[in-house]
């Protein structure tokens, strides 16, 4: 079945210095990848996506590029800031499947930011 | 403004004791989908609905109830509810696509503990 295995936290970096976050996937089908972050006291929003082999989603200085031929969706950012504290959830749609709007996600990743 | 409802935010009940937890949206979307948030499991699907009338379990449904008799709303019915049901949920909907690339947009989420 569809799974998404992501790198355990937590994550506790300094202000400016560099992230990646592992996430790798198994699908099925043709699956979309997604990255969401939860901020303290607050549900799920999109960070970036990427629907294909090779595209490369970013966004507020995150990238994450969809690798197909090892099955990967890491998350990067060259500086992070105190502001980027939170947890990060890779997740997966599989396009080939019925219900395609389904979201499987990984375990979540808190990342702490200090100053 | 664009947002998912979630009511109850926090809510401490007893074993055995009937509840919902309502979600509506205001976006006019088809999907609408439950999760459950829990240490080292990430978030987990419960139940989720194509479309008004259409309902379909997903990972984790037992013990748990939905229905969808209006397109904003999608209420989340514990009949008997169980310490093991202690958890953070998640509503979430989007607009109904095949291709899987759609966001997902979350409520706040409602921490519900039973005793």
């Amino acid at each position: 079945g569809d799974s998404v295995t992501q790198m355990e936290g937590p994550v506790t970096l300094s202000e400016e210095a560099f992230l990646t976050i592992n996430c790798t996937y198994t699908a099925t089908g043709y699956p979309s990848l997604f990255w969401y972050v939860q901020y303290p006291g607050e549900g799920l929003q999109l960070l970036l996506k990427a629907t294909k082999a090779d595209d490369k989603g970013s966004n507020k200085g995150f990238e994450a590029t969809y690798r197909k031929e090892t099955t990967s969706f890491h998350l990067e950012k060259g500086s992070v800031q105190v502001s980027d504290s939170a947890v990060y959830f890779c997740a997966l749609s599989d396009r080939g499947r019925a219900g395609a709007n389904n979201l499987f996600f990984g375990t979540g990743t808190r990342l702490t930011v200090i100053p | 403004e664009a947002q998912v409802t979630q009511n109850p935010r926090y809510l401490i009940t007893v074993t055995g004791k009937k509840l919902t937890v309502t979600c509506s949206q205001n976006m006019n979307h088809e999907y609408m989908s439950w999760y459950r948030q829990d240490p080292g499991l990430g978030l987990r699907q419960i139940y989720y609905s194509m479309n008004v009338e259409v309902t379909d379990k997903g990972d984790v449904p037992e013990g748990y109830k939905v229905s969808r008799k209006e397109k904003r709303n999608f209420p989340l019915i514990l009949e008997s509810p169980s310490p093991n049901q202690t958890s953070l949920y998640f509503c979430a909907s989007s607009r109904a696509n095949r291709g899987g690339t759609g966001e997902l947009f979350f409520g706040e989420g409602s921490r519900l503990t039973v005793l």
